[in-house]
């Protein structure tokens, strides 16, 4: 199993900045993740983060608003770029190790814009 | 490309009642899947798995078989209790790639 440190637990932001997450696992992985889910939603998946190369994003996702760093095996980072009240969510870091084993979640980010 | 369909909700049963959660899945090739579990406030975290035809996974009385003919992972419980109210999801992962599906809200009264 993997332990995942997600920071911050919550944030209440101001539109129009940018809030940066932090997911720290205290194993190395080789996938990790950024979920996010809307309040009663499913899970939608914003990006993959391979370490030493880059984030592969769903449809409706962009690096701009949405960067990603994954600089070694047990870290990375998703910044939620120019805010606005319709990015409120949960953002969920997930972790798993090879192809096709269970993933690993955080605890979760609740951000609201205000 | 890979999707999974799971019976939506929201559920309400007394306690010590049957549960089935349907979950029905598509994808190429040979997928894992699971259920996950969200209690309120929580991350989610994992209930059971089945990584090939026909292996049960179980855990906390929970069950579900994997079908492959019927491309089907469902959830079931014999008797359920006040603390399984919570939001169940089912998930296939496939070349490292994960889907879900939209989650059931399971609410137990005592």
């Amino acid at each position: 199993s993997a332990v995942i440190s997600q920071k911050p637990s919550r944030d209440i932001c101001q539109r129009g900045t940018s809030l940066t997450i932090q997911c720290q696992v205290d194993s190395q992985v080789t996938m990790m993740f950024w979920y996010r889910q809307q309040p009663g939603q499913s899970l939608t998946l914003i990006a993959t983060a391979n370490q030493g190369s880059e984030a592969t994003y769903e449809s409706g996702f962009v690096i701009d608003k949405f960067p990603i760093s994954r600089p070694n095996l047990t870290f990375s980072t998703l910044t939620v770029s120019n805010m606005s009240p319709e990015d409120s969510s949960i953002y969920l870091c997930s972790v798993a190790q090879t192809s096709n084993t269970e993933a690993f979640f955080g605890q979760g980010t609740r951000l609201t814009v205000v | 490309g890979d999707s999974v369909t799971q019976m939506e909700g929201p559920v309400t049963l007394s306690e010590e009642a049957f549960l089935t959660i349907n979950c029905t899945y598509t994808a190429t090739g040979y997928p894992s899947l699971f259920w996950y579990v969200q209690y309120p406030g929580e991350g989610l975290q994992l209930l059971l798995k089945a990584t090939k035809a026909d292996d049960k996974g179980s855990n906390k009385g929970f069950e579900a078989t994997y079908r492959k003919e019927t491309t089907s992972f469902h959830l079931e419980k014999g008797s359920v209790q006040v603390s399984d109210s919570a939001v169940y999801f089912c998930a296939l992962y496939n070349n490292n790639d994960m889907r879900f599906g939209a989650g059931t809200r399971l609410t137990v009264k005592p």
